[in-house]
């Protein structure tokens, strides 16, 4: 069965440019997830997608940030524009029903 | 926002030994409690979940749970050198379905 894919693996831009990170989450799996993760830090969470709807994104800096999973499927998560302080690999996951959750292998954002 | 403690170590052992690390939370409602290992430049993967108060063994892997103590640790045993990781310990908030996240403890094993 195949993971949680992300794509890209890596982003380097500079700030004020905006950024785009794509995510398809298991199959079969109606809950995904985004997170952040600093270095030396756990994931934290931006937002919580069941089906289409977003159910949680109370941590998600709406000036700058979006995202969207428009058919309850894969997602996507928007910066712009981006600042130096958003450099960390954005990482998916999804679970069925909001149980355990699986990681797909992150995008790391370098803002210069 | 509740909290999920753990010691970020490094934690040392030889090849072989048993590791312990261990987690406490806030949540006194908690009932899903996980653990993921991340090698260094890669995702979280999880390996073990735990529901109820007690141990759930795994292989190599023993979960421990205390719900009263709001403490939740991992055993490793016969430790090998791929077990080097960081070690993160996730539990579920009662209300809200969130995964709240420690900062992980750092494992390495020395051959």
């Amino acid at each position: 069965e195949a993971g949680v894919v992300q794509s890209p693996r890596y982003k380097i831009i500079e700030k004020k440019q905006p950024v785009a990170f794509w995510c398809n989450p298991i199959s079969g799996h109606n809950t995904l997830y985004w997170y952040l993760q600093n270095l030396g830090q756990g994931p934290e969470l931006l937002i919580r997608y069941e089906n289409e709807e977003a159910v949680d994104d109370s941590q998600l800096p709406k000036d700058r940030f979006s995202a969207e999973r428009l058919k309850g499927v894969d997602s996507t998560l928007k910066i712009q524009p981006a600042e130096l302080g958003d450099s960390a690999v954005y990482l998916c996951a999804s679970s069925w029903r909001n149980n355990e959750q699986f990681f797909g292998p992150g995008t790391r954002l370098t803002v210069l | 926002q509740k909290e999920v403690e753990q010691n970020s170590g490094p934690l040392s052992v030889p090849e072989g030994a048993i590791a312990s690390l261990n987690c406490t939370y806030s949540d006194r409602g908690s009932q899903s409690f996980f653990w993921y290992r991340q090698y260094s430049g890669k995702s979280p993967e999880l390996i073990m979940s735990i529901y109820s108060n007690g141990d759930k063994e795994d292989g190599r892997f023993t979960a421990q749970l205390n719900k009263a103590s709001q403490y939740v640790s991992l055993l490793i045993r016969d430790s090998q050198p791929s077990d080097s990781a960081t070690y993160l310990c996730a539990v579920k908030e009662e209300y809200g379905n969130k995964l709240v996240f420690g900062a992980g403890t750092i494992l390495r094993v020395k051959s």
